[in-house]
């Protein structure tokens, strides 16, 4: 019962520096997002997946990349990490959007100095 | 703009109270509402709402949509310590697979 699989827990990067954030799921869904968390600002989207070979934006998708390359897999990419983007990040699942609920992984909680 | 305005942000109470978090939304082509509770980690889901009226419950949790007036609540009745979490209430809206939009949630502290 692994669901939603998310590594590192913790990540601590310097300005400039450029690292991926992995996401894993076990449950065969199709959809695939990630979203960022900060103090007062809620919840907001970063880009999410439709399928494997399919992305799209989010609503702060500025310095972050995707890719879907198969169902199971979906990692984030800090092109080159600014302290804004200091934040813990989810990555959640669903078998589709319009009828059942999102799953989340346990967060990764990454600093930029 | 479409948004979801939750109210209270935070609120305090002693075990034993009911408590109603609200959550309020502007979106265009609303699809359905959403319930998470956050404790320290992943959200983890609670109900999901698509016809005004009717009620859905877990336990001691329940929840009811208003389509007409554009909210939802969500009631915890003989609250208890393990109750304390943030409350996050999302609205799916749109075409297609739709977008999510969640509110900055509602933080419950529950007292002994």
């Amino acid at each position: 019962n692994a669901g939603v699989t998310q590594t590192p827990k913790f990540q601590v990067l310097k300005t400039g520096q450029s690292m991926t954030l992995q996401c894993a799921q076990d449950m065969n869904h199709e959809y695939m997002s990630w979203y960022r968390q900060d103090p007062g600002m809620g919840l907001r989207l970063i880009h999410y997946s439709v399928g494997a070979g399919i992305t799209d934006q989010g609503e702060v998708p500025n310095g972050y990349n995707v890719s879907r390359s198969t169902t199971e897999d979906f990692p984030l990419r800090l092109l080159s990490a600014a302290p804004s983007q200091t934040s813990v990040y989810f990555c959640a699942s669903s078998y589709s959007t319009v009828n059942s609920p999102l799953h989340f992984g346990n967060g990764t909680r990454l600093t930029v100095t | 703009e479409d948004k979801v305005v939750q109210s209270p942000l935070s609120l305090v109470v002693h075990e034993g109270d009911t408590v109603t978090l609200n959550c309020s939304y502007e979106v265009t082509n609303f699809r359905s509402l959403l319930w998470y509770k956050q404790e320290k980690k992943a959200p983890t889901f609670l109900f999901m709402l698509t016809s005004s009226g009717i009620e859905k419950k877990s336990g001691r949790l329940s929840s009811i949509l208003d389509k007409k007036e554009l909210f939802s609540i969500l009631n915890i009745t003989a609250t208890q310590t393990g109750d304390s979490a943030v409350y996050l209430c999302a609205v799916l809206y749109g075409g297609s697979q739709g977008n999510l939009i969640f509110g900055k949630g509602t933080k419950l502290s529950v007292k002994p």
